[in-house]
């Protein structure tokens, strides 16, 4: 079966630091881009961050760009997302997601994980 | 970035009607259009991929329709597990975006 599941979520001050991880299974990771997309309380979804399957090519969203930083272990089947210098808008659940073609670096997200929630507060 | 203006925000309809949602894109995003499914508490759920392609698994009720800068999302017969909130999402290039998301209610 193929699984996304996440960690690492919980509460941190505002200006904090948290790393989020993926752990992938039931697929070959490595031939897979992955992405994050976050949700805040009660909102849509908004798209955060992307990695290319070798990990040689990233993205982000402006809201977080010099603040957050994707990257993944391929020999752990694992993707991270290291935030800092979070802000209370940072606050959401933070869901993983597999692209659905392999090596494409965009197509439908396939599956999803059950996501993390991330507090930033004081 | 490519806005994504989905309507309506909102919908209650009765089990058995047939149900539509819209997606309008700010440009021209050919097919690459998606539609997912997110229940309360869980994560989003693909339904239908490339505008048209239903997702292996899921039931023929659901339908999506569409190409450039307008895309319909279609339930043809509403059944009470369909309550949820819907979310088109286009892929066009790495600035990708979400519908503002639908929540449908039953009657």
């Amino acid at each position: 079966e193929v699984q996304l599941v996440e960690s690492g979520g919980g509460l941190v001050q505002p200006g904090g630091s948290l790393r989020l991880s993926c752990a992938a299974s039931g697929f070959t990771f490595s031939s897979y881009a992955m992405h994050w997309v976050r949700q805040a309380p009660g909102k849509g979804l908004e798209y955060v961050s992307a990695i290319s399957s070798n990990g040689g090519s990233t993205y982000y969203a402006n809201s977080v760009k010099g603040r957050f930083t994707i990257s993944r272990d391929n020999s752990k089947n694992t993707l991270y997302l290291q935030m800092g210098s979070l802000r209370a808008e940072d606050m959401a659940v933070y869901y993983c997601a597999r692209v659905g073609v392999p090596a494409a670096m965009l197509a439908w997200f396939d599956p999803w994980g059950q996501g993390t929630l991330v507090t930033v507060s004081s | 970035d490519i806005q994504m203006t989905q309507s309506p925000s909102s919908l209650s309809a009765s089990v058995g009607d047939r149900v539509t949602i819209t997606c309008q894109a700010s440009q021209d995003i050919s097919n690459y259009l998606n539609w997912y499914q997110q229940k309360p508490g869980k994560a989003p759920k693909l339904l239908i991929y490339d505008a048209s392609n239903l997702e292996t698994g899921v039931p023929s009720r659901f339908s999506g329709s569409g190409s450039g800068t307008d895309f319909t999302f279609t339930i043809s017969s509403l059944q009470p597990e369909d309550i949820a909130t819907y979310y088109c999402q286009q892929y066009d290039n790495l600035l990708i975006t979400f519908g503002q998301g639908t929540r449908l209610e039953i009657k």
